[in-house]
């Protein structure tokens, strides 16, 4: 039931892109993304519903394709900040969220 | 606005001895759930409530494990007896309601360890 989040590492440099996949083997009603640095909590970024509406956050946007049952986070230009693990939650019905494996992101100047 | 307050932020104690954590959700916050992360395992569901109510506890580990919410303020992870293999970040997480765009606020963490 866990989401599968690929790949599990990035390593970038400032000013490059990446994207980060999230795949479920359920039929989803949303996907949250969050961003948690060492030592934190999770921060939320945000939320897709069903319907592959795309959102954006800053130079981070993400994507939601309910037929795939996946959702695709896009970091554009990274800075510094960016850096820190990545999770995306899943829900199935409006009620809980199941936490992907993480996709950890460092970059570098 | 205050966040998800959880306390204590570090808790060291001895195999057999239990621990009891405690979280204050955001107030007007619906639902609330308790994490623990781990490196092996990651980020999982534990517990989490609805208006006060246990709605889901499949994720609780076993016995040793119980949780409350004796009010829309409060809630306690206990663990008794405690293992080293409990050792880990407990978060606990609240929600404002069942709304489309609602998502979940976590609270710092407890980091627990156990000798």
């Amino acid at each position: 039931q866990q989401p599968v989040q690929s790949p599990q590492a990035v390593i970038l440099r400032e000013g490059e892109d990446a994207v980060i996949n999230c795949s479920s083997s359920k039929a989803l009603y949303s996907v949250h993304w969050y961003r948690q640095k060492h030592g934190e909590a999770p921060v939320f970024l945000m939320i897709l519903l069903k319907g592959g509406e795309q959102k954006g956050h800053e130079k981070i946007s993400a994507s939601f394709n309910e037929k795939k049952q996946q959702s695709s986070l896009y970091l554009t230009a990274s800075q510094l900040s960016y850096s820190g693990t990545y999770f995306c939650g899943t829900e199935r019905f409006a009620d809980k969220l199941i936490f992907g494996t993480g996709t950890r992101l460092q970059v570098f100047p | 606005d205050a966040g998800v307050i959880q306390s204590p932020r570090h808790e060291v104690t001895e195999m057999g001895q239990e621990v009891t954590l405690r979280c204050k959700p955001i107030s007007g916050h619906n639902s609330l759930f308790w994490y623990r992360q781990t490196m092996m395992r990651g980020l999982e569901l534990l517990i989490y409530f609805n208006n006060n109510v246990p709605i889901d506890d499949s994720g609780m580990p076993e016995d040793r494990f119980s949780a409350k919410m004796p009010n829309a303020s409060f809630s306690t992870l206990k663990i008794q007896p405690s293992e080293p293999r409990d050792s880990a970040v407990y978060f606990c997480a609240s929600r404002p309601g069942t709304s489309d765009t609602d998502t979940q606020y976590f609270g710092p963490g407890t980091r627990l360890t156990v000798l």
